[in-house]
């Protein structure tokens, strides 16, 4: 399996513009988490899906920010207009939710919001 | 809030033990101790985890006190690879509301020297 996949993997961008992060969770894992990592505030959970659906989204800092997931393949987090505080690491995760319920990591997103 | 507190570095020498304490004086009775490592630009990976007894897997060892009030990951023969940000967190282990959420704290930095 090719794990789990980010894209881009790095993305530059200018205070105000709409900002698009994608994640393709590994086949046949039922959830799906996105983290943001910064040096300031570490690495917290922002929203997390079971079977495409949300379940917490107590993380997503504000309204500027949504996600999505149409299906089990493929989710979407965005950033509407963008802004310089948002600039960190975004990580997607996917968890089959049984057995130890482990989180495999993707390798990430390094936004930079200018 | 992470419930875990963690040495902010440690090192080690390279072939010998890493051993890293992890206190969680409050950890409830139906929580897990989980551990994950994150070396430096990727996304944190699962070590291993436990309840009450100790685990050993072909990464690492986990030593739980029987007041399962602090643990110890064990790298039995650190490499210059091990070098990374260790994380111990506890949980649940199911996914209801926020409760199977990793929360995590600053870790521990780990470096393995020559």
């Amino acid at each position: 399996d090719a794990g789990v996949i980010q894209s881009p993997r790095h993305e530059v961008t200018e205070m105000g513009q709409e900002v698009t992060l994608r994640c393709k969770p590994i086949s046949g894992h039922d959830y799906l988490f996105w983290y943001r990592q910064t040096m300031m505030r570490g690495l917290e959970l922002l929203i997390y899906f079971n079977n495409n659906v949300p379940i917490d989204d107590s993380g997503m800092p504000e309204d500027r920010f949504s996600a999505k997931m149409p299906n089990a393949s493929f989710s979407t987090l965005k950033i509407q207009p963008s802004e310089p505080r948002d600039s960190a690491v975004y990580f997607c995760a996917s968890s089959p939710g049984t057995g130890n319920y482990e989180q495999y990591f993707g390798p990430g997103t390094r936004l930079t919001v200018t | 809030d992470a419930k875990t507190t963690q040495p902010p570095s440690m090192d080690c020498a390279e072939g010998r033990a890493a051993n890293l304490p992890c206190n969680h004086s409050t950890i409830s009775g139906n929580e897990y101790v989980y551990w994950y490592r994150q070396i430096h630009s990727q996304g944190p990976q699962y070590i291993i985890h436990g309840l009450k007894n100790n685990e050993t897997n072909e990464m690492a060892s986990l030593i739980i006190t029987e007041d399962r009030k602090s643990s110890t990951l064990i790298l039995p023969h650190a490499t210059l690879r091990d070098t990374a940000v260790y994380y111990c967190i506890v949980r649940v282990v199911n996914y209801g509301g926020s409760q199977g959420n990793l929360i995590f704290g600053k870790g521990t930095k780990l470096s393995v020297k020559p």
